[in-house]
């Protein structure tokens, strides 16, 4: 397994346009989590999945986006309408979480992909 | 819901001095903090990370101290190096890392 791997790298797309991106984690980690970085911010997050269900949304997320796992696997995440303001790049990362019986959470490290970086024209 | 702000946002330190990064957060229940170290046009990589039932973490050249009362936590590099430059992201999660929160980051150079 070679990581995280993310597709496309690049998308520049008309504004209006719809546009999808797709995220296909490490094998094993059954949580995916898709953020947003724009240029000299650190990554905002978006959504996650634990295995096919999506958890939790943030309010960043406008009814313009939508983030699927079908099978638990591989995730998309789709924009559509695009504006010149979703320009940015998405990363999508993935961990593997399991409960601890001290009631702390044992929070796997999140590994990133590479991102895919959109423009909107 | 969590509010992370990390300072500086830039930092210039010279071959072989200490680098001092701070984050303040706001969630009392957060109780995960990695350390992720992004190198210019690459992905987020974890450096270090502390969960809340220890004070102080150490690996190598690397730290990282938290204060629970305070809600602050701050990445400690001594010895600093050329190749540690780079853009430096603090981060807290409450039970579950269901929403980790990001600092905006700090630049780091350090200079030969």
């Amino acid at each position: 397994d070679t990581g995280v791997s993310q597709n496309p790298r690049h998308k520049i797309t008309k504004r209006g346009q719809n546009v999808t991106f797709r995220c296909d984690p490490i094998s094993e980690h059954n949580r995916l989590y898709w953020y947003r970085q724009t240029l000299g911010q650190g990554p905002e997050f978006l959504t996650y999945f634990q295995n096919e269900a999506q958890l939790e949304k943030s309010r960043l997320l406008s009814d313009r986006f939508s983030a699927e796992r079908p099978k638990g696997s591989f995730s998309t995440l789709e924009i559509q309408r695009t504006e010149q303001g979703d320009s940015a790049m998405y990363l999508c990362a993935s961990s593997l979480f399991r409960y601890r019986v001290d009631g702390l959470s044992n929070t796997g490290e999140l590994f990133f992909g590479e991102g895919s970086r959109l423009t909107v024209l | 819901g969590e509010n992370v702000e990390q300072h500086p946002s830039t930092l210039s330190v010279q071959e072989g001095d200490s680098a001092v990064i701070k984050c303040t957060y706001s969630d009392s229940a957060s109780n995960y903090f990695p350390w992720y170290k992004q190198e210019l046009g690459k992905r987020p990589q974890l450096i270090i990370d502390i969960r809340s039932n220890v004070g102080e973490k150490k690996d190598q050249r690397i730290a990282v101290t938290l204060n629970k009362t305070a809600k602050h936590f701050s990445l400690h590099i001594t010895e600093t190096q050329p190749e540690d430059s780079a853009v430096y992201f603090c981060a807290a999660s409450p039970y579950n890392n269901n929403d980790m929160r990001f600092g905006a980051g700090t630049r780091l150079t350090v200079k030969p």
